[in-house]
């Protein structure tokens, strides 16, 4: 049973600062990693999706990395701003099973 | 192009009642997937409908259950509701991968924040 992991819980920050955000996951054979943002009380907003074959994926200030072998993902934000706090969820496809999510990093920026 | 809504955004029921969830996916998508949130938890995963049919479901008693319309709306129903029932229920819409679930990138819904008594 695929079991997907995020360290830390929670992350308080200054502005401006580089940030990692972590997700494992126990089973290697996967389809795709998902990354998704959740505002309060809302919905989820994907960012990246990285597929298998891939090794990262980048939008605007956002970088997403895969390492299937080690059941790892990260994502890297730079130069943080007050506007990306939000929770961080991770999610991980299988392809013939549903996504599997973490409990996500709620991430705090200090402006 | 439409983003996936859902309604209504907030409902307050009682224990024992039971209660009816929408969802209209994204124009285009033909698969529905719901999703459950606890408070402080990763979503978990119902079910999923792929063109009117039920492809998919999580660990979820009968009591949660789903229909899927033709022009891919969606609802979800649930009986008997449970004080553990209280959750943001998900709804995501996606196009289908050949022969199994659809995994690719789902687009999420707001939610409905459901509160049971």
């Amino acid at each position: 049973k695929q079991e997907v992991t995020q360290i830390p819980a929670a992350l308080s920050v200054p502005e401006g600062e580089n940030l990692v955000l972590n997700c494992s996951f126990t089973d290697s054979a996967i389809y795709n990693l998902q990354w998704f943002r959740q505002d309060p009380g809302k919905g989820l907003t994907s960012l990246l999706l990285i597929q298998s074959s891939q090794r990262e994926q980048t939008s605007g200030r956002l970088n997403a990395s895969l390492d299937k072998s080690s059941g790892r993902s990260t994502l890297y934000i730079a130069a943080s701003q007050p506007g990306d706090s939000a929770t961080y969820l991770c999610a991980v496809g299988s392809g013939n099973t549903p996504l599997v999510f973490g409990k996500g990093t709620r991430l705090s920026v200090i402006a | 192009e439409t983003g996936v809504t859902q309604s209504p955004t907030h409902l307050i029921k009682t224990r024992g009642q039971q209660v009816t969830l929408r969802c209209s996916s994204q124009s285009g998508h033909n698969t529905v997937s719901w999703y459950q949130q606890a408070l402080g938890q990763g979503p978990q995963f119902i079910f999923q409908y792929y063109r009117e049919e039920e492809n998919g479901r999580g660990n979820f008693p009968p009591r949660f259950s789903g229909l899927q319309f033709p022009n891919y709306s969606s609802e979800l129903n649930v009986n008997a509701l449970e004080l553990d029932d209280s959750a943001l229920y998900l709804c995501a819409s996606s196009l289908p991968l050949a022969g199994g679930l659809s995994t690719d990138t789902q687009y999420f819904g707001p939610g409905t924040r459901l509160t049971v008594l």
